[in-house]
This record gives C-alpha cells, structure tokens and sequence, in this order.
C-alpha cells in the first residue's frame, strides 16, 4: 500500500515550457487535491476533484489545468510555466470531500523550479 | 469563510521544554480541526484531529491539542519536546457541513526548532 505518489520528484524548467505532475493514490479515495506550498504561505489549493470525472478550482487556479484520469490519477498541467509557479506541489486524497470530516493523505510533493 | 492563524511563524525551544504552538480559527459554522506535521523535505502527515467530544485531543508522538470554543482555538502542545520534533506545523480547519466540498483550510504554519 503506496499512499499517495507523485512523480517526478524533482524538475527544472526554462520560461514557457509544459509539463505535467502526476499523482496516484492507491487508497480507493473518492476526492484528490492539489496544493503549491511556497515560504511563510502555508498550503493553497489549485483544484480538487471530488469525485471520478469532476474538478474544481480552488484558491490559486491561474496558469493550471487538472486531469481526473480515473479514480486513482489525478493530473496537474502548467501549460506554459512562469517564475511565479516555483513551488512545492502536493497532492493529497480523502475518502469523501464534502462530507465535512476531510482527512486527507498527502504525497511526498515535486519541488519545482521555474528559471 | 473560514480562517486560520498561526500566531509563531518561528518557535525555538531547548530540548525537553515544553512547547505550545497557537491556532486561532474563524467560522460561521461549526468545523473540524486538525494539526499536520511536516519534516525537512516531506510531505504532510496528520499529528493530531478534533472531530467532536471531548476537548482534549492526543495525537502521535506525545503531541495533545485542546479545542476552545469560545476562544476559537486549537492550540498544540507537548510537556518535553525532542530533536526529532524539529519540524513544521500547519493548523487546518474544515467545514463541518461540507462547505467549499469540505476542503481544508490551512495555516500559514509554524516552524518548530529544537535545540540540544
């Protein structure tokens, strides 16, 4: 039993290129998240996906697209990346959004860096 | 809306001090509260839970919260800190009807250093 997985761990990238985070959780969770953690901000939320074939945006949506592939992957795209979008980036799932009690599991995070 | 501060963005203590690391919350609603841990280079794990009853929460590794309503607080505290607990520590909160779909609301967080 993984948890939750995120690759890649580690990435660079120039002004304007693309790539996509992935995330998987092995838990049978129904809801995903995606989080950037950046110094002295705590965690905000990109978007979240309640359940299979939903997303939403959350705080910071600027510059993202997700991808709820199925019930296990949840996808984050920066489809054109920018300075700002430095961070640490999450994902976490819980068995049931909405529902109030929300204990989510969080990934190891990708530390990204955007020169 | 809800809210959370965390009032020490830096606490430094000695090694078997005891520790108390505010959080304050702001909600129309009734909520869930939580505390999450994160050491150096790693994701966030759940320390500790206040779902509903007793107002005393013990979580891992030695660490209990206490729920104040009145005061809207959730304070974490510890009698006799270790290195080990160097860390950072981020206050959550939830909306106890599922609001915004249930999602957690952070802190800012704080970061614990333990020293020898």
């Amino acid at each position: 039993n993984a948890g939750v997985t995120q690759t890649p761990k580690f990435q660079v990238l120039k002004t304007g290129q693309s790539m996509t985070l992935q995330c998987a959780q092995d838990m049978n969770h129904n809801s995903m998240y995606w989080y950037r953690q950046d110094p002295g901000m705590g965690l905000r939320l990109i978007y979240y996906s309640a359940s299979e074939g939903t997303t939403d945006k959350g705080e910071v949506p600027n510059g993202y697209n997700v991808s709820r592939l199925n019930k296990r992957e949840f996808s984050l795209r920066l489809e054109s990346a920018a300075p700002s979008q430095t961070s640490v980036y999450f994902c976490a799932s819980s068995v049931e959004g909405g529902q109030g009690y929300n204990e989510q599991f969080f990934g190891p995070g990708t530390r990204l860096t955007v020169l | 809306a809800q809210s959370v501060t965390q009032l020490d963005s830096q606490v430094p203590v000695f090694e078997e001090a005891p520790v108390e690391l505010r959080c304050n919350y702001s909600s129309s609603v009734s909520v869930y509260l939580f505390w999450y841990v994160q050491y150096p280079n790693q994701g966030l794990q759940l320390l500790l839970k206040y779902l509903s009853g007793s107002t005393l929460v013990k979580g891992i590794n030695g660490f209990e919260a206490e729920f104040n309503k009145s005061q809207t607080s959730f304070h974490l505290r510890k009698p006799s800190v270790h290195i080990s607990d160097t860390a950072e520590y981020f206050c959550a909160v939830s909306d106890l009807y599922g609001g915004s779909q249930g999602n957690l609301i952070f802190g800012k967080g704080t970061k614990l250093s333990v020293k020898p």
